[in-house]
């Protein structure tokens, strides 16, 4: 089983539509968790950390559910700039694992 | 701050030629990472190394050695390139301490072609 699962997609929707990418996780001593988005041929960057409280940035929501393992993101009124492969990320003491990422194509 | 920065940006080897990716950080971070992209596919963890002198193998290593001197280089060496390794290699360093982990930088990658 991997460590890290996401769906990997395509979603293909349209702008200003509501979509929601989940992922879980195995290693149960996790400790951080975070979404970062890639552009294609382009470096993975950082779009938020996750919290077990759950956090907002704008249309980006993210929860984390650790007693099922569990961490999704939420965009909504999505927009065409928002077309990106979204990564799970999960830190241990050891290491950090990426997911294989969700591609997410925004339509006009 | 320059960051992760990751040398060189492009590079054609012939198969069973050697090579180093170069990879240098100067936030001071103890962890540091080398992932692999193959087209279409997710990060791929080759090795990573938790503070000098300290090497582990992800979850790639075959074909592939590092080495960590220093806080600040963690190069990655192929000794006998091959098709297979055709690939994208990311650099990545994060801070770890006392449970608390910040997220991982990344460098701008090494588009690798092997032929």
């Amino acid at each position: 089983r991997k460590e890290v699962e996401q769906d990997p997609g395509p979603f293909n929707v349209p702008e200003g539509a509501t979509v929601a990418f989940n992922c879980t996780y195995s290693n149960s001593a996790s400790q951080s968790f975070f979404w970062y988005r890639q552009d294609c041929r382009k470096e993975p960057k950082l779009l938020m950390s996750v919290y077990s409280s759950g956090n907002e940035d704008g249309r980006f929501t993210a929860q984390l559910n650790r007693a099922s393992q569990y961490i999704s993101l939420l965009i909504r009124d999505s927009k065409l700039s928002d077309s990106a492969t979204y990564l799970c990320v999960v830190s241990s003491a050891s290491k950090i694992i990426f997911g294989s990422g969700t591609r997410l194509s925004i339509r006009p | 701050n320059a960051g992760v920065t990751q040398t060189p940006k492009f590079r054609i080897l012939k198969i069973g030629q050697s090579m180093t990716l170069q990879c240098a950080q100067d936030m001071n971070h103890n962890y540091m990472y080398w992932y692999r992209q193959d087209p279409g596919m997710g990060l791929k963890l080759i090795y990573y190394s938790v503070g000098a002198g300290i090497t582990d193998k992800g979850e790639v290593p075959n074909g592939y050695n590092v080495s960590r001197s220093t806080t600040e280089d963690f190069p990655l060496r192929l000794e006998l390139a091959a098709p297979s390794q055709t690939s994208v290699y990311f650099c990545a360093s994060s801070y770890y301490k006392f449970g608390t982990g910040t997220e991982a930088f990344f460098g701008q990658g090494t588009r690798l072609t092997v032929v």
